[in-house]
């Protein structure tokens, strides 16, 4: 069983669209991280996430933790096929251990 | 920066052979290193919580005598897949904790992963 559900699991999308990503769980997290991982490749961070509430921009890529700071989102505007990828999210606990998402998988068309 | 590498980067062997996968942090000291493995078109798994100078912490369901865990150094974690068999395939990832300070949120950088083939 999977801590942390992310939806869509997979999505494919003309370049151009928003798409928003969802990462939600029945836990309490201290901190949740969003991550971009290329095949063959680790995991590289995109954000941290602390505050309940809170909202951080990252260029086209909006990111939110839920004001119970049990779930949140990723929203990506206007899409290129360069945000091509499997996206995860991770919750951490005392920023001890971190558990990953079930992970999205995003194709971007040209 | 925070660099972590892994090595080796691939590895290929036999049934029965023990394998050893390092982890370094690169540019800052780590105190806690995870160990995670991912099989294709799936998420990481945590396997274990590396500990520098203490026991491996693993997961449930993680077999501590296959997967031995050693933290030597604040630099350096080694996984070693004991009696190796092809079930235990997989892409197997390392990250390593950097404190960031007191108030501040650690972060875990993750190394560039082994995939690990066994015959």
């Amino acid at each position: 069983t999977q801590l942390l559900e992310q939806s869509p699991q997979f999505l494919s999308i003309q370049e151009g669209e928003n798409l928003t990503v969802y990462c939600n769980s029945s836990s309490v997290f201290s901190s949740l991280q969003w991550y971009r991982q290329e095949p063959g490749e680790g995991p590289v961070l995109l954000v941290t996430v602390v505050t309940g509430g809170e909202v951080k921009k990252l260029k086209r890529l909006t990111f939110q933790f839920g004001d119970a700071r049990k779930d949140s989102s990723l929203h990506i505007t206007a899409a290129q096929p360069g945000d091509t990828g499997l996206y995860l999210c991770a919750g951490g606990r005392n920023f001890n251990k971190f558990y990953f998402g079930s992970g999205t998988k995003l194709n971007v068309k040209p | 920066g925070a660099v972590v590498s892994q090595h080796p980067s691939r590895v290929i062997c036999k049934s029965g052979t023990s394998v050893k996968i390092e982890c370094r942090s690169l540019d800052f000291q780590a105190t806690t290193m995870f160990w995670y493995r991912q099989f294709p078109k799936q998420s990481l798994m945590l396997m274990a919580t590396s500990n520098e100078g203490s026991k491996a912490t693993y997961e449930q369901g993680v077999e501590k005598d296959k997967f031995l865990i050693n933290h030597a150094s604040l630099t350096l974690s080694t996984l070693t897949v004991t009696s190796a068999h092809p079930e235990d395939s997989s892409f197997y990832i390392c990250s390593a904790r950097k404190n960031s300070g007191v108030g501040s949120t650690d972060t875990q950088y993750f190394g560039p992963g082994t995939r690990l083939t066994v015959l």
